[in-house]
């Protein structure tokens, strides 16, 4: 089965440092999003690309985060700086627009900021 | 605005117990696609069902079941006769736009006990 792939797994980081998750999205899809999932807020989505142009990241810090696609085969989400709240799963996503049978998510990046 | 609203938190029951799990819905729109997601204690998020404003039929898939009513904005799920391994949080979600931008509810949690 074709799998969306998240690195790292699990990271643990000092408040202020910077961190980069990335995301290989399944090969031919054309639309990837990134959600966070916590206790309190549930899943909410941070931000999603269609053909790798940005479409909607207003769910992202503006002052912290950010969202890129340099290639149809990665997807990353920096945070920077990072702070303890942003303490999270964070999933990657990806489908096709015009087949929403349902996207198929990542494992997730597990990240604890202490 | 959209919202998807899970008002269990939690079902525990025993094994080869039916349980259903309840989603209602607000949306506006009348062209929307409602999904359900399993997320088991691994942590991925695995796609169950997908269906559309304008099909209501109500669908079995071996021992889940799904029951679309528009009059009452539901999207229920059934699982039938219970194992140990449906024991995960199972997420309702909409979209309403062709990008397919997921509105998660909060989730309910299922147990089930041998």
């Amino acid at each position: 089965d074709a799998r969306v792939t998240q690195t790292p797994r699990h990271k643990v980081t000092e408040m202020g440092q910077e961190v980069t998750m990335r995301c290989q999205p399944i090969l031919g899809h054309n639309t990837v999003f990134w959600y966070r999932q916590t206790m309190m807020q549930g899943l909410e989505l941070l931000a999603y690309f269609r053909n790798r142009a940005p479409l909607d990241d207003s769910g992202m810090p503006k002052d912290r985060f950010s969202a890129e696609m340099p290639d149809a085969t990665l997807a990353t989400l920096k945070i920077q700086p990072s702070e303890p709240r942003d303490s999270a799963v964070y999933f990657c996503a990806s489908g096709l627009v015009q087949n929403i049978y349902g996207y198929t998510f990542g494992s997730g990046t597990r990240l604890t900021v202490v | 605005a959209q919202k998807v609203t899970q008002a269990q938190t939690e079902i525990s029951v025993v094994e080869k117990e039916d349980v259903t799990l309840d989603c209602v819905y607000e949306t506006r729109d009348t062209t929307y696609y409602l999904f359900w997601y399993k997320q088991p204690p691994s942590g991925e998020l695995v796609f169950l069902i997908r269906r559309n404003s304008f099909d209501e039929q109500n669908e079995i898939s071996g021992r889940y079941s799904w029951n679309f009513q528009k009059s009452t904005s539901s999207f229920n799920f059934t699982i039938t006769a219970s194992q140990v391994v449906d024991s995960a949080v199972y997420f309702c979600a909409l979209t309403t736009d062709s990008w397919g931008k997921l509105q998660f509810g909060a989730g309910t949690q299922v147990v089930v006990t041998p």
